[in-house]
C-alpha cells in the first residue's frame, strides 16, 4: 500500500517568515495530494490539494509544490502568523487517502 | 456545502460496553465513508472504508468483528466500537466524499468522537 512519510516532525518560525513542510510517498500511482490543518481537538481542515497534472498550486500566503518523478511534494507557508500554529498532515491518495505523520507548526511572535 | 455531522462528540463508557458513533452526510449523499483512528499526538490512521449497501473494507490489523461498520444509507455510516477496552481509548472520525471515489474529491470530516473507555 501507499506509504507517505512526512519531514519535519516539529517547525518552529518566528512571525512573518516562511514555512516548509515536506512529504514523499511510495506509490507513483498516487494521483491527488491534500494537505490538511488540525488545531488540537478538532477536525482536519483542507487547506490546499494538488493533482498529479499540476506541479504547482497557490492560494494566498499557501502553496503546494508537486513532483511526480521525485515522488514527493511540498507545503510552503509565507508571511506566517500566530494563527497558523497547528499540526499540518500531508496525504496521497488514489482512492482512499494515507496521511504524512504530521508536522507541529508553532509561528513564535 | 459538504457537511459532515459526527455523533455524539464526546463520551466515555465503561469496560466491556458498547458505544455507536453516527456519521451523516448533511447536504450531499456518500456512497462511500471512511473511518479514522487518531491517538494522542498521532497521525490519522484509515481503520476501514464504508460502502453503502455493502460491506466495508478494514484495513490491516482492524478487527472487523469489533469495529462493527454499517452504512445504511447514502446519508448515514455507524462505527459501534464492541465490548471497549481502554486501549480503544481514542478520537474517531468519520469522513465522506461527495462523488465517487476515484482519488480526486477531497475529504470532508466530521468533528471527531472522543472515545474514553474506563
Amino acid at each position: 500500500g501507499e506509504n507517505v512519510e512526512q519531514h519535519p516532525s516539529t517547525l518552529s518560525v518566528q512571525e512573518g517568515d516562511s514555512a516548509v513542510i515536506k512529504c514523499t510517498y511510495s506509490d507513483s500511482a498516487s494521483n491527488y495530494f491534500p494537505w490538511y490543518k488540525q488545531e488540537l481537538g478538532k477536525r482536519p481542515q483542507l487547506i490546499i490539494d494538488i493533482r498529479s497534472n499540476v506541479g504547482e498550486k497557490k492560494d494566498q500566503r499557501i502553496a503546494v509544490t508537486l513532483n511526480k518523478t521525485a515522488k514527493h511534494f511540498s507545503l510552503h507557508i509565507t508571511e506566517t502568523q500566530p494563527e497558523d500554529s497547528a499540526v499540518y498532515f500531508c496525504a496521497a491518495s488514489i482512492t482512499k487517502l494515507t496521511f504524512g505523520t504530521g508536522t507541529q507548526l508553532k509561528v513564535e511572535l | 456545502g459538504a457537511v459532515v455531522s459526527q455523533h455524539p462528540s464526546w463520551v466515555i463508557c465503561k469496560s466491556g460496553t458498547s458505544v455507536k458513533i453516527e456519521c451523516r452526510s448533511l447536504d450531499f449523499q456518500a456512497t462511500t465513508m471512511f473511518w479514522y483512528r487518531q491517538f494522542p499526538k498521532q497521525s490519522l490512521m484509515l481503520m476501514a472504508t464504508s460502502n453503502e449497501g455493502s460491506k466495508a473494507t478494514y484495513e490491516q490489523g482492524v478487527e472487523k468483528d469489533k469495529f462493527l461498520i454499517n452504512h445504511a444509507s447514502l446519508t448515514l455510516s455507524t462505527l459501534t466500537v464492541t465490548s471497549a477496552h481502554p486501549e480503544d481509548s481514542s478520537f474517531y472520525i468519520c469522513s465522506a466524499v461527495p462523488t465517487p471515489v476515484g482519488g480526486w474529491s477531497p475529504l470532508h470530516f466530521g468533528n471527531g468522537t472522543r472515545l474514553t473507555v474506563t
